[in-house]
C-alpha cells in the first residue's frame, strides 16, 4: 500500500511570503489531518477533515492559515503571510476512521521562514 | 496547558538492557493511548497502543503499561537494540479521533 505523500519536502521562504503544502492520503482513507511540529515539541493538530468536511480546526490560525480537501482526497495547506514562528515540519496523516491503531503519517514538509 | 506530558527529553540505555519511557496525562476521558516512533527526516510511525480499559498490551519487545488511577503510562522495550534509537512520542486519542502528543523522549541505545 502506498503511503501518505507530501510535497515539497523542504521549503525556505522569507517572512510575509506565502507558501502551500500538498498531501495525498492513502487511498480510501476518509480522515485526513494536518499537524505542525515545531522543533523540540510534539506534533500539534491544525485541522482534521472527514471526507471533504472540516471536523476540527480549532487550533488553526485562521488569519493566516487555510486548508482545503478537494473531493475528499488530496489536501492543501496554505500560509499567507508567513511569520518566523511558522518555521516547523508540517505533517499530513490519514486513516480510515478515527483509528484505534493511530494513523499513517507522511514524511512531512520542513518549512523555514527567514 | 499540556494534556500529555513526557517529562524526560532524553534517555540513554545500553544495548540489551530495558528502556522505560514514561508519559503522564491529565484528561481521564481519553480512551486510547498510543506510542509513535520517529526517525530524523521521517514522519512518526505507529508502534503500539492500549485501550483505557486495559492495563497492559504487549507486542514483541514492546510492552505498554497503563495506570489509570495515576494517569500514567509507560513503554518498555526489552531488550533494547541500537536500531531503537529514535524519538518516542506518547499520544492520547481525543474525542474527535485526533491524537494529542507529548513533546517526545529521545532514546539512545548504545552498543
Amino acid at each position: 500500500e502506498a503511503g501518505v505523500a507530501q510535497s515539497p519536502r523542504y521549503k525556505i521562504i522569507e517572512k510575509r511570503q506565502s507558501v502551500a503544502f500538498w498531501c495525498n492520503p492513502i487511498s480510501g482513507h476518509a480522515t485526513l489531518y494536518w499537524y505542525q511540529q515545531i522543533l523540540g515539541q510534539g506534533p500539534k493538530l491544525l485541522i482534521q477533515f472527514q471526507n471533504n468536511g472540516v471536523v476540527d480546526d480549532s487550533q488553526l490560525p485562521k488569519d493566516r492559515f487555510s486548508a482545503e480537501r478537494l473531493k475528499g482526497v488530496d489536501s492543501t495547506l496554505k500560509i499567507q503571510p508567513a511569520k518566523l514562528e511558522d518555521s516547523a515540519v508540517y505533517l499530513c496523516a490519514s486513516s480510515f476512521t478515527p483509528a484505534i491503531n493511530g494513523y499513517t503519517f507522511g514524511s512531512g514538509t520542513r518549512l523555514t521562514v527567514v | 496547558d499540556q494534556q500529555v506530558k513526557q517529562n524526560s527529553p532524553s534517555l540513554s540505555v545500553q544495548e540489551g538492557r530495558i528502556s522505560i519511557l514514561n508519559c503522564d496525562y491529565t484528561n481521564s476521558m481519553f480512551d486510547y493511548f498510543l506510542w509513535y516512533k520517529k526517525y530524523p527526516a521521517e514522519g512518526p510511525t505507529f508502534l503500539i497502543s492500549i485501550s483505557s480499559i486495559k492495563d497492559k498490551n504487549e507486542d514483541g519487545r514492546f510492552t505498554v503499561f497503563l495506570n489509570k488511577s495515576a494517569k500514567h503510562l509507560s513503554l518498555h522495550i526489552v531488550p533494547s537494540q541500537p536500531g531503537d534509537s529514535a524519538v518516542y512520542f506518547c499520544a492520547a486519542r481525543g474525542s474527535q479521533g485526533n491524537l494529542i502528543f507529548g513533546k517526545g523522549t529521545k532514546l539512545s541505545v548504545k552498543p
